[in-house]
């Protein structure tokens, strides 16, 4: 099975900070990686999939890039609300797995 | 709008069965896929199963394979997780999450989760 990583798996920022994310799949999974956000007590929410496209109503300063076995996800300047866990997720075939996760907390 | 409501989570003990439910509204539940993904207290999201739109194509994760079995009711457009022998390392929050019945769609919409307890 493919195994995805993520780095870092903590990272402590400021607001207005740019913030970058990696996912890597240990096999090739063209574009098919989706980006979740997660506050605490929360349910996972769709930010991007199809490694690039932003969700309709997610903020514009959250972008997704790569394509492969190499992704990121960066907030181009960091909000108060953006303070959460970030995981990444393939789609391409079963299982559907997620990375293990990236812990955004405040400096 | 969009909803997908879990219910019958709980305490058991260890070897026991629990069914969840996954009630969902607000689309044409017939087009999507359901599935389960849990979250052990302070770890990361693991998928657990799916059942298709046809209701008969269904994949579960190794860690549940013949120990969890997932179905869904159209005409009360509910999906149900019956998971048998548990054991302590099933404790998560389990949540249902719709998708496109074909890849590479993402889990668009999420329930809120209901916790599952497995302890004596």
């Amino acid at each position: 099975d493919i195994q995805l990583t993520q780095s870092p798996s903590f990272l402590s920022a400021s607001v207005g900070d740019r913030v970058t994310i990696t996912c890597r799949a240990s096999q090739v999974i063209s574009s098919h990686l989706a980006w979740y956000q997660q506050k605490p007590g929360k349910a996972p929410k769709l930010l991007i999939y199809a490694a690039s496209t932003l969700q309709s109503g997610v903020p514009s300063r959250f972008s997704g890039s790569g394509s492969g076995t190499e992704f990121t996800l960066t907030i181009s300047s960091l909000q108060p609300e953006d303070f959460a866990a970030y995981y990444c997720q393939k789609l391409d075939n079963y299982p559907p797995i997620f990375g293990p996760g990236t812990k955004v907390d405040i400096k | 709008q969009v909803q997908l409501v879990e219910s019958g989570g709980g305490v058991v003990q260890p070897g026991k069965s629990l069914t969840l439910s996954c009630a969902a509204s607000g689309f044409t539940f017939t087009n999507y896929g359901i599935h389960w993904v849990r979250q052990a207290p302070g770890k990361g999201l693991e998928w657990v199963a799916v059942v298709w739109s046809d209701g008969s194509t269904k994949y579960y994760a190794d860690s549940v394979q013949g120990r969890f079995t997932v179905s869904r009711d159209d005409s009360k457009n509910t999906i149900y997780l019956e998971m048998d022998s548990l054991r302590v390392e099933d404790t998560a929050v389990y949540y249902c999450a719709r998708r496109v019945t074909s890849a590479p769609h993402p889990f668009d919409y999420w329930g809120q989760g209901t916790l599952v307890t497995v302890s004596s």
